[in-house]
């Protein structure tokens, strides 16, 4: 069954220090999405993006967060210069359209990353 | 952000009987409901979703209940397996201007299915 992949599954950085999260989502997918997970709290949104631009993003994607589809099959987060807060489990995901009624959005395992 | 609540941490339940996990939102923007499982250390895998036109989803031993006027989902594991062990994440979306699949999750409940 085609899944979504993520590299690195675990990367400790140190504070200050630029981080990129790399995705390969389902091949025949559209949309693409990163979300995160503190420890202990919820699953929480930062982007969406399709057809090559951002269609949403969250209050917590601010200017050190970036997205980029560099090629047809990787899709990268890169943090710019990562924060104690920053630490967390970082979700990749795609959907074959939108996500919305009808559809399904499906998630990779995640990349742990921690700030120290 | 509270829009969608789930206020049980955890349950505990006997294996062959019925799970219920219970879900409660507030935006009335929300019109469709996903419900995912998640492992440790793995990312939430898809279960069954329900969307607002309907009040019912059936596959399998999950069945999702949909009721819009009191703006509350359940999730109906039967018979529940130790297999389910599991942290269930209830999730909405508005499908509805620019929030393109935005999903909004609650805190999970950690199911425990004891043999």
């Amino acid at each position: 069954e085609p899944e979504v992949t993520q590299t690195p599954s675990h990367q400790v950085t140190q504070m200050g220090q630029e981080v990129i999260l790399r995705c390969v989502p389902i091949s025949n997918h559209l949309y693409f999405y990163w979300y995160r997970q503190i420890l202990g709290q919820k699953v929480e949104f930062l982007v969406s993006f399709y057809n090559n631009e951002i269609s949403e993003k969250s209050e917590i994607f601010d200017d050190q967060f970036s997205v980029e589809r560099p090629d047809g099959s990787n899709f990268t987060l890169k943090i710019r210069s990562t924060k104690l807060e920053d630490s967390a489990m970082y979700f990749c995901a795609s959907s074959p359209n939108h996500g919305g009624m009808g559809n399904t959005i499906y998630f990779g395992e995640g990349s742990w990353l921690t700030v120290v | 952000d509270q829009q969608v609540k789930q206020n049980s941490p955890s349950l505990s339940v006997q294996e062959g009987r019925i799970s219920i996990l219970n879900c409660d939102y507030t935006n009335s923007m929300f019109d469709y409901f996903l419900w995912y499982k998640k492992y440790p250390a793995e990312g939430p895998t898809f279960l069954i979703s329900i969307s607002s036109i309907k009040d019912k989803n059936e596959d399998g031993r999950f069945t999702v209940f949909l009721n819009k006027s009191a703006k509350h989902l359940s999730l109906h594991i039967v018979p529940s397996q130790p297999g389910d062990s599991a942290v269930y994440f209830c999730a909405a979306s508005a499908d509805r201007g620019s929030t393109l699949g935005r999903l909004y999750f609650g805190r999970g409940t950690q199911l425990t299915v004891w043999p």
